[in-house]
């Protein structure tokens, strides 16, 4: 159980262009689903929390126009990268949170490689 | 305050031996520490968690040592194995609700 998707588990796109990435729970609907990034050798960034039905909450010094997330369902959140840059290459987490308890469950991860 | 300090960087274990990793914390508002491994190119999976009303939990070969006074815990990987080779991170968040503060990572590297 608590198995969480990402997809695409990569992709290629040109500087100037939008990637929407998809996060799904699979087997558990998860009330908050959270969004990082991580460069090469370093730990994890929080980029945003996102509760079902609401806006999403952005770390100091996240661009929300810049990352836009959606959580339409419990089982499902988006993230697009708008307007991508080469600096915006790095490799994107999801994690998923069953409401009231702590465990997060993080997806595969998504590698954007902007060109 | 909120930050989760790891250490080491980078480990080296022969096949068979014990693997050590550190982290301490501040916020005594943390009542929730996990661990997680991640191999390149995947994302982060949950290895072990503790709460802070035990000293001690362990799970096969995995076991987390947990100071409440020191505001330290540790992961003990026994029995260490190449298949461990991987980079490891402790955690900590607050309040049910809050979000996870991720230690720095550990690469570790088991040598057959």
């Amino acid at each position: 159980g608590a198995v969480v998707s990402q997809h695409p588990s990569w992709v290629i796109c040109k500087s100037g262009t939008s990637v929407k990435i998809e996060c799904r729970s699979l087997d558990f609907q998860a009330t908050t689903m959270f969004w990082y990034r991580q460069f090469p050798k370093q730990s994890l960034m929080l980029m945003a929390t996102s509760n079902e039905g609401s806006k999403a909450t952005y770390e100091q010094g996240v661009e929300k126009d810049k990352f836009l997330i959606n959580h339409a369902s419990l089982t499902l959140s988006t993230l697009t990268v708008t307007s991508a840059h080469p600096e915006d290459s790095s490799f994107y987490i999801c994690s998923a949170r069953l409401g009231g308890l702590h465990t997060q469950y993080f997806g595969p991860g998504t590698r954007l490689t902007v060109l | 305050q909120q930050q989760v300090k790891q250490s080491p960087q980078s480990l080296i274990v022969q096949k068979g031996g014990i693997s050590i990793i550190n982290c301490a914390y501040e916020n005594t508002a943390f009542d929730y520490f996990p661990w997680y491994q991640q191999f390149p190119g995947k994302g982060p999976a949950l290895l072990i968690a503790i709460r802070p009303d035990v000293s001690e939990k362990k799970e096969g070969r995995f076991t987390i040592s947990f100071n409440k006074s020191a505001k330290q815990f540790s992961l003990h990987i026994m029995d260490s194995q190449p298949g461990d080779s991987a980079t490891y991170f402790c955690a900590a968040s607050a309040n049910q609700g809050g979000k996870l503060i991720f230690g720095q990572g550990t690469e570790l590297s088991v040598k057959p």
